[in-house]
């Protein structure tokens, strides 16, 4: 069973640029979360879809960051304009459903450096 | 709220057991987890724990729970060189919706 794939798996960028991130969940998972981790510290949810719709986006800095799930499958967020602190990894991760139990699959990250 | 707190970090010998610690503050959690990350890996799921159980044993790994000072240790038995990663806590959240809080992880060392 392939996993979570994510892309780019790095990105520079100078500060004020735009960058987007796109991610694959796992084939029949419905629901889609990104996290960031910054370094030194453990992943915080950013966002959360159930199919192509968003269950969670409270901790979004909806003022810069987008995310979207058009079709209820792949995902993309961006962010627009970066800023320094936004240098982090950026983790997608998917689960058959959105309960307590449903375990979180994890990808491998896409890490940005914002300069 | 939720607010996980973790110490940084462990070294151990191979062949010894390790012990990490982690609390947390809300106590209506329903799971807690415990998450493997290996350098330029994404997050692994370990093992987690019913928020009404005080113990769950799965092969290496021991979890325990102390729901009255909320806290949650995990034990790996005999570590391996494998074992070196950094290890989070998590909890699900009281907002229904599966969402995770995690602690800022323990990184754990394993001198051969």
């Amino acid at each position: 069973e392939a996993g979570v794939a994510q892309s780019p798996r790095y990105k520079i960028i100078e500060k004020r640029q735009s960058v987007a991130f796109w991610c694959n969940p796992i084939s029949g998972h419905a629901t889609l979360y990104w996290y960031q981790q910054i370094l030194g510290q453990g992943p915080k949810l950013l966002i959360q879809f159930q199919n192509n719709g968003v269950v969670d986006d409270s901790q979004l800095p909806k003022d810069r960051f987008s995310a979207e799930r058009l079709k209820g499958v792949d995902s993309t967020l961006k962010i627009q304009p970066a800023k320094l602190e936004d240098s982090a990894v950026y983790l997608c991760a998917s689960s058959l459903g959105g309960g307590s139990t449903d375990t979180q699959y994890f990808g491998p990250g896409t890490r940005l450096t914002v300069l | 709220g939720e607010d996980v707190e973790q110490s940084l970090f462990l070294s151990v010998r191979e062949g010894d057991s390790s012990v990490i610690n982690c609390t947390y503050t809300d106590s209506s959690s329903t799971y807690l987890y415990w998450y493997k990350q290996e350098p330029g890996a994404g997050l692994q799921l370990l093992t987690y724990i019913f928020s009404n159980m005080d113990m769950k044993q799965d092969q290496r790994l021991t979890v325990l729970l102390n729901k009255k000072d909320k806290h949650l240790s995990l034990r790996i038995a005999d570590t391996q060189t494998g074992d070196s990663a950094i290890y989070f806590c998590a909890e699900s959240t009281s907002y229904g919706n599966n969402r995770l809080a995690f602690g800022k992880g323990n990184q754990v060392v394993v001198i051969p």
